[in-house]
């Protein structure tokens, strides 16, 4: 069949729940991710970032959480605005020294009024 | 600071045409990224320059793609000959430390 583009996950939530976007990653030698987020016309805006000698970092409304048992990221942003709506990617470093980013397909976040 | 500086942000041409695209980095980020976004591929990474240097240009699709980095505080994207496919949205990003930052992009429309 016609391919219609990427087919991104979407994640709809009312103002004031709390959110959280989920990414998993391959590469087991990542050593630094990135979560950006991207509103409609707008290049891709760094929110948060995250070592692996961590397993949680904490910003403004928003937390990152690591879990390198399953390669598995996830960003939960406390009390959801409308502005918060946009498109959410993750990306890793693949570490030997490499500032190259792989970013996955993002989710696309909805916030109801 | 002003950010990564993208210009234009849209350009209409015709196929056939060269269209150049420019990027001015933030300053002292010594590395400067060139990314493709499509709705069928996402996010696709062009090539990179490390202290003007290039260091990964794999994701340049063909030949009709160049990229250059003269000094520390501008580049450019060149495409010649292009095509309808070379549509999309172009974004520049610079990078401290791993975190990048990136530019408003550039829309390119051929038709």
């Amino acid at each position: 069949g016609e391919s219609v583009g990427l087919h991104l996950p979407t994640l709809s939530v009312q103002e004031g729940d709390n959110s959280i976007i989920n990414c998993a990653y391959s590469n087991s030698a990542s050593d630094y991710f990135i979560w950006y987020k991207q509103e409609s016309g707008k290049g891709p805006q760094f929110i948060i970032d995250i070592r692996s000698n961590m397993d949680k970092r904490q910003g403004q409304r928003v937390t990152v959480l690591l879990n390198k048992t399953v390669k598995h990221l996830s960003l939960q942003i406390a009390a959801t605005q409308p502005g918060d709506s946009a498109v959410y990617f993750c990306a890793e470093n693949s570490g030997s020294g490499s500032e190259k980013l792989v970013f996955g397909k993002g989710t696309k976040l909805t916030v109801n009024p | 600071d002003a950010g990564v500086i993208q210009s234009p942000r849209h350009e209409v041409t015709e196929m056939g045409q060269e269209v150049t695209l420019r990027c001015k980095p933030i300053s002292g980020h010594n590395s400067l990224f060139w990314y493709r976004q499509t709705m069928m591929r996402g996010l696709e990474l062009l090539i990179y320059f490390n202290n003007n240097v290039p260091i990964d240009d794999s994701g340049m699709p063909e030949d009709r793609f160049s990229a250059k980095m003269p000094n520390a505080s501008f580049s450019t994207l060149k495409i010649q000959p292009s095509e309808p496919r070379d549509s999309a949205v172009y974004f520049c990003a610079s990078t401290s430390y791993w975190a990048s930052y990136f530019g408003s992009g550039t829309r390119l429309t051929v038709v």
